[in-house]
């Protein structure tokens, strides 16, 4: 089975704040890392894929960073805001089938 | 919004009844993928259609079943159910398998008594 770790499992951070998170997963068979944002009742919403070793991706003031060959990848938010209070999950595709593996999640909050 | 919609919202049934949860995907989507998020869990990969077939599945048993129609609408069936199945149940739609961005609803919020 595989395993996808992330870690802190919970985050409190005052506005202003930057923050990151780690995604940990197997190394081998991997094709891709995707990064969702999930905000209570609401669906889970498309952050980054990312599939080369060393990629680099931003938006706005979440970026992410990805190592394949290790086996990780970190999510950095700068600035926090409240609005940024969410669940932050990764999930690898380990077949070039786009069959997601979710870790747990960060669940991410920001005091105005 | 992701333009994917589940219906309904919440339902509640009984031991050994059997579901159906719906999803529309995004017009044009010819894959979707559907999860199983338990408490305290993140999303479980149940199966995924592709134009209208089953293509791939996890770790769930036989009754868990699925259809995909030609409208981009699609069903996923659960008979006999059991008390461990009260989960939420996500859709997600992408335009192929592979390394493409997956939509998701909203989810569907199923309590098994």
């Amino acid at each position: 089975i595989l395993n996808v770790e992330q870690s802190p499992q919970s985050l409190h951070v005052q506005e202003g704040d930057s923050t990151n998170f780690t995604c940990s997963f197997p190394s081998s068979n991997f094709y891709a890392l995707h990064w969702y944002r999930w905000e209570t009742a609401k669906s889970p919403e498309a952050l980054f894929v990312m599939t080369l070793n060393g990629d680099e991706k931003k938006k706005g003031r979440i970026s992410a960073t990805l190592n394949t060959k290790e086996g990780y990848s970190y999510l950095y938010i700068k600035g926090s805001q409240p609005e940024d209070s969410a669940t932050y999950l990764c999930a690898p595709d380990v077949d070039q089938g786009g069959k997601l593996i979710f870790g747990q999640g960060t669940e991410l909050s920001v005091k105005p | 919004e992701t333009g994917v919609t589940q219906s309904p919202t919440h339902l509640i049934k009984t031991r050994g009844q059997q579901v159906t949860l719906r999803c529309s995907s995004q017009s044009g989507h010819n894959t979707v993928s559907w999860y199983q998020q338990a408490l305290g869990q993140g999303p479980q990969f149940i199966f995924q259609y592709y134009r209208e077939e089953e293509n791939g599945r996890g770790n769930f048993p036989p009754r868990f079943s699925g259809l995909q129609f030609p409208n981009y609408s699609s069903e996923l069936n659960v008979n006999a159910l059991e008390l461990d199945d009260s989960a939420l149940y996500l859709c997600a739609s992408s335009l192929e398998p592979g390394r493409e961005t997956q939509y998701f609803g909203p989810g569907t919020r199923l309590l098994v008594l």
